[in-house]
């Protein structure tokens, strides 16, 4: 079946610019994340959404970062001015419930490059 | 201090060696634990669970040990396809805690 998608699979952008970054999940999965990954790190969490309720933003770095996931299914994660160290992967990925145990699927990612 | 430590590497062995990546975690709550492997410029992709009893995959085997929080991967009989970044994860309630990844060549 269909995986996780994300698109754009790149975007370049200019410093102070928005940019909204869109992710699909697997079908029937009720619980999404978000992470972001800098050259030579692992991945860094985000955002959780269970269902339609971000249920910890603990992750997001400072008040430019948000995310939506209005319908239980796409979500999209907003970036407001643009900052050089913003360039990233931000990667998506998703689970059957959430729960500790689940495995999380992820997408190919957006390769975020902010000049 | 990062939640989860690994050794970066990068670690060149021959085809057909044994290799071992290890990894220690910092939450001694920590309630579930995975290698994930990653491909240059590709998403994380879950390679295997890991339990107390120790669990095997084919070629790929991982061991936890909760009393000194590490983590272990041992791959027996490396193949080309080996070569790829190995990402110990730990997850404490919903989010993934990675390490920063063990880089892995394997050369002909």
């Amino acid at each position: 079946g269909a995986g996780v998608s994300q698109t754009p699979s790149n975007k370049v952008t200019e410093k102070g610019k928005y940019v909204e970054l869109r992710c699909d999940p697997i079908s029937g999965h009720t619980a999404l994340y978000w992470y972001r990954q800098s050259l030579g790190q692992g991945p860094e969490f985000l955002i959780y959404f269970q269902g339609t309720g971000a249920a910890d933003d603990s992750g997001l770095p400072n008040d430019r970062f948000f995310a939506v996931r209005p319908e239980g299914s796409v979500s999209t994660l907003k970036i407001q001015r643009t900052e050089r160290g913003d360039s990233a992967v931000y990667l998506c990925a998703s689970s059957l419930s959430g729960g500790v145990a689940d495995t999380q699927y992820f997408g190919p990612g957006t390769r975020l490059t902010v000049l | 201090r990062k939640e989860v430590e690994q050794d970066p590497g990068p670690f060149n062995v021959p085809e057909g060696a044994t290799v071992a990546f290890n990894c220690t975690y910092s939450n001694s709550a920590s309630q579930s634990f995975f290698w994930y492997r990653q491909d240059c410029r590709k998403e994380p992709k879950l390679l295997m669970s890991v339990y107390s009893s120790g669990n095997e995959d084919g070629r790929f085997t991982a061991q936890l040990n909760r009393a000194s929080q590490y983590i272990s991967l041992l791959i027996r009989d490396s193949k080309l396809s080996d070569s790829a970044t190995y990402l110990c994860v730990v997850n404490s309630g919903y989010a993934l805690n990675f390490g920063k990844g063990t880089s892995l060549l394997v050369t002909p």
